[in-house]
């Protein structure tokens, strides 16, 4: 089992309509973050929430944390077709440094 | 201010060859990150460089990988000789900041790498 794992795998939507998606993991971390990545680009930082935070705000994007749980989600309200892409959640674990360890993402499809 | 480069975006190989990927970082980011992607996997990380010190090169897969970054500035990751199974996407990231609270890293688009 990995780190982090997220569920669903794949999500698909219409524009206009909420995305949820959550991801799990097993040790106790220092941090969690939230990427997106497009079709054939790199990973864009969406946002970090930290293992004393419970929820954080950017935008149209809303992370929860429940380290009790070891579980995050991520919201994105109000999705719109740009939102399209696949979306991973990675932690930082607190003996293991600097590194992320990133869960197998879901993809999003916002369809028009 | 320019992002994370990396080149080639694309390389095909064949089994045995030699390929050298390169990664420009962030002016100023000290850290400096390799992760892949290999089909059907998650993003996986490879190494950790600060400046020109490897960190923490606990994700390197074996022997046939090795990694610079002499002068503390881009990075190349050649891998010698390619198998199929290192096929896959290579990321590089970069930081600015070393402590675990606040760890932004900035990734680049990836090299995708073909072993035929």
């Amino acid at each position: 089992s990995q780190q982090g794992e997220e569920d669903p795998q794949a999500l698909s939507i219409q524009e206009g309509e909420n995305a949820t998606m959550n991801c799990s993991y097993k040790t106790s971390i220092n941090n969690l973050q939230w990427y997106r990545q497009n079709s054939g680009r790199g990973l864009v930082h969406l946002i970090l929430i930290r293992s004393n935070e419970r929820e954080k705000h950017s935008g149209r994007l809303r992370v929860t944390l429940d380290t009790s749980k070891k579980s995050s989600s991520l919201l994105i309200t109000a999705s719109r077709a740009a939102d399209t892409a696949s979306y991973f959640c990675a932690t930082v674990i607190k003996a293991a440094g600097n590194k992320l360890t990133f869960g197998g993402g879901t993809r999003v499809l916002v369809k028009p | 201010e320019a992002g994370v480069t990396q080149f080639p975006s694309h390389s095909v190989i064949e089994k045995g060859q030699t390929v050298t990927l390169r990664c420009d970082p962030i002016s100023g980011h000290d850290n400096l990150y390799w992760y892949r992607r290999v089909m059907g996997k998650e993003i996986k990380f490879l190494l950790h460089f600060v400046k020109e010190s490897k960190q923490d090169e606990s994700g390197m897969p074996n022997n046939r990988f090795l990694a610079e970054r002499t002068g503390g500035t881009y990075s190349t990751l050649k891998v010698q000789p390619a198998e199929l199974e290192d096929s896959g996407v290579y990321f590089c990231a970069s930081s600015q900041v070393s402590g675990t609270d606040n760890n932004e890293q900035f990734f680049g688009p990836g090299t995708r790498l073909t072993v035929l």
